[in-house]
């Protein structure tokens, strides 16, 4: 089955950072691209950022290029979203999501971490 | 910038057949891509490719595609239905549309 397990939401101040994390199993993390996806309270979705499957490449939105920076540890299983300089309208509940071979479509979604940025 | 546009709501009765409209000038060139989500939960992707359906995806849930503009039919609409629908394409990078909220009646 596959699990995808974000973590390391919370309250933070503007100009603030957090570090979040998607721990995923039951499928080959290698061998698949993944996405962070956001979703402000009431609002759409958002996509936020994505990452190759051998970290090679990184992808981001316009509004977080500069602040966000994508990882992955293949190792542990583990994609990483650390965000810096927040904004209040960062907050939103960020998704990690698993891309359907490399083709910008995601397949199998976790079921999000909150982020709220609040003085 | 290339923008999907979606009607933000949609209201069907049980056992009628609900569509979903997203409209973009790059749809002809790029697959759409849905998803369902319902409150307080993850999207889950209903359907790739304009028409395929993953596996688990019951087949009252379709789509089409013709010109600019992608459609999501649902055929005989059942109350668990209620849910916002995204349609999604590709613009060098993914993009989503607004969303539509789906009412059964």
């Amino acid at each position: 089955e596959v699990q995808l397990l974000e973590s390391g939401g919370g309250l933070v101040q503007p100009g603030g950072s957090l570090r979040l994390s998607c721990v995923v199993s039951g499928f080959t993390f290698t061998t698949y691209a993944m996405s962070w996806v956001r979703q402000a309270p009431g609002k759409g979705l958002e996509w936020v950022s994505a990452i190759s499957a051998a970290a090679g490449s990184t992808y981001y939105a316009d509004s977080v290029k500069g602040r966000f920076t994508i990882s992955r540890d293949n190792s542990k299983n583990t994609l990483f979203l650390q965000m810096n300089s927040l904004r209040d309208d960062d907050t939103a509940v960020y998704y990690c999501a698993k891309d359907f071979r490399s083709s910008w479509f995601f397949d199998f979604w976790g079921q999000g971490t909150l982020v709220t940025v609040s003085s | 910038s290339y923008e999907l546009t979606q009607p933000p709501s949609v209201s069907v009765s049980p056992g009628q057949t609900a569509r979903i409209t997203c409209s973009g000038d790059a749809l002809p060139k790029q697959y759409a891509y849905w998803y369902q989500q319902k409150a307080g939960q993850a999207p889950v992707l209903l359907i790739y490719k304009d028409r395929e359906r993953p596996s688990g995806i019951p087949e009252r849930f379709s789509g089409s595609s013709s010109g600019t503009v992608v459609t999501l039919t649902i055929s005989g609409v059942q109350a668990e239905d209620e849910a916002d629908y995204y349609c999604q394409s590709v613009d060098s990078t993914p993009l989503f549309g607004g969303g539509t909220k789906l009412t059964v009646l």
